[in-house]
């Protein structure tokens, strides 16, 4: 199985401030025939259902605010929040699906500061 | 608008059966594949099992107990879950696949215990 390790576990950024999350898979997610990467980021808050944020590493998904991005290739991917809203308090989980047996990352925690 | 919602949550012992389900609408259910995500207490999201038209794909943690079917007719799939154990407790969500195997669209999930 791929695995797929976060960090850091926690981070606590000040409003309007910069998040940064990264994402470190066991094996390349990268797709050579289509030149794509097979890694998703998602947003989890209590008593919700995750969010999809990014898919193909750096495609924002529908109605996400222009302030996540996503970057990275191969092994190493970063979720960025260039501006930390209150509204962005939640868990954050990295996920292939290069391999049918699709792994998410351990999340990560953000905090307001 | 695509939705999903789950249902069968409940307490059960261990050694227990439990067959949840998820209604799809609002999507051509037949032209996605569909997966379930678990999340146990204070744990982070665990995929666990996969279906499209014919193929089906487990977690080691549930293979050979859990069990992936889809009716195409009623809009639903389903997850048979046999020989429960104490780990397995969690909130079970279904998810849909986009034009790659992320999820864009989940369900509000539900809850299963298992516990003596």
């Amino acid at each position: 199985d791929i695995v797929m390790t976060q960090s850091p576990d926690s981070l606590a950024v000040s409003l309007g401030e910069r998040a940064t999350i990264n994402c470190k898979s066991s094996q390349s997610v990268l797709y050579n025939s289509n030149n794509k990467n097979y890694l998703a980021w998602y947003q989890h808050k209590p008593g919700q259902p995750p969010k999809l944020l990014i898919y193909w590493a750096s495609i924002r998904g529908s109605g996400v605010p222009d302030r996540f991005s996503g970057s990275g290739s191969g092994t190493d991917f970063t979720l960025t929040i260039s501006s930390l809203q209150a509204e962005d308090v939640a868990v954050y989980y990295c996920q292939q699906y290069y391999s049918t047996l699709y792994t998410f990352g351990q999340g990560t925690k953000v905090e307001i500061k | 608008e695509a939705q999903l919602v789950e249902s069968g949550g409940a307490l059960v012992q261990p050694g227990g059966s439990l067959r949840l389900s998820c209604a799809a609408s609002g999507f051509t259910f037949s032209s996605y594949s569909m997966n379930w995500v678990r999340q146990a207490p204070g744990k982070g999201l665990e995929w666990i099992s996969y279906i499209s038209s014919g193929t089906m794909y487990y977690a080691d943690s549930v293979r050979g107990r859990f069990t992936i079917s889809r009716d195409n007719a009623k809009n639903s799939v389903y997850l048979q879950m046999n020989s429960l154990r104490d780990e397995d407790t969690a909130v079970y969500y279904c998810a849909r696949e986009g034009s790659g195997s992320y999820f864009p669209v989940w369900g509000q999930g539900t809850t299963v215990t298992v516990s003596s």
